[in-house]
């Protein structure tokens, strides 16, 4: 069945250090895979997403490739902040041969802490 | 604002007293999940609906109920809850399916005794 396995946590830097979180996946079909970030103390908000091959995703100076040979998303940032510090989740969802989708299949997440 | 609401934010309750999450949406979206956050374990998903009246399991549904008489409200119902119920809850919703973005709301914290 399709799922996720990210990096154990947690993470910690400190500021301006760079940032790997890797994400491997398993899937049948054809996933978007995505990464969901989660404060403290709030629901999770999309990061980014890739919907194919050799697609980047970007934002808020993260990023992540879809790499469908090495089945990886992995997450990057070049210099990380203090309010950076949250749970980075990635996930797929698979739409199948043809069908429609109905699950987002969520990896485990990985604390990262930033510290000045 | 667009958002997703949960109610109540924080539940403490004893072993088998019913109890309902209420969960509502003010984007139009048609598709509508519950997720339960446990430590180690991520985000599992517990039923999903992709509209009105069509509602189905996700990966752990047991000792859980859901409704969508709405299109923006999808109550989480503990028929009899237990203490391996409790957990962080999350409701969150998307325009059509789980390709689009999800919103979540911002989290039940349920205790049960």
């Amino acid at each position: 069945g399709n799922s996720v396995t990210q990096m154990e946590g947690p993470v910690t830097l400190s500021e301006e250090a760079f940032l790997t979180i890797n994400c491997t996946y398993t899937a049948t079909g054809y996933p978007s895979l995505f990464w969901y970030v989660q404060y403290p103390g709030e629901g999770l908000q999309l990061l980014l997403k890739a919907t194919k091959a050799d697609d980047k995703g970007s934002n808020k100076g993260f990023e992540a490739t879809y790499r469908k040979e090495t089945t990886s998303f992995h997450l990057e940032k070049g210099s990380v902040q203090v309010s950076d510090s949250a749970v980075y989740f990635c996930a797929l969802s698979d739409r199948g041969y043809g069908g429609a989708t109905n699950k987002l299949i969520f990896g485990t997440g990985t604390l990262l802490a930033v510290q000045p | 604002e667009a958002q997703v609401t949960q109610n109540p934010r924080y539940l403490i309750t004893v072993t088998g007293k019913k109890l309902t999450v209420t969960c509502s949406q003010n984007m139009n979206h048609e598709y509508m999940s519950w997720y339960r956050q446990d430590p180690g374990l991520g985000l599992r998903q517990i039923y999903y609906s992709m509209n009105v009246e069509v509602t189905d399991k996700g990966d752990v549904p047991e000792g859980y109920k859901v409704s969508r008489k709405e299109k923006r409200n999808f109550p989480l119902i503990l028929e009899s809850p237990s203490p391996n119920q409790t957990s962080l809850y999350f409701c969150a919703s998307s325009l059509r399916d789980p390709l689009d973005t999800q919103y979540f709301g911002p989290g039940t914290r349920l205790t049960v005794l």
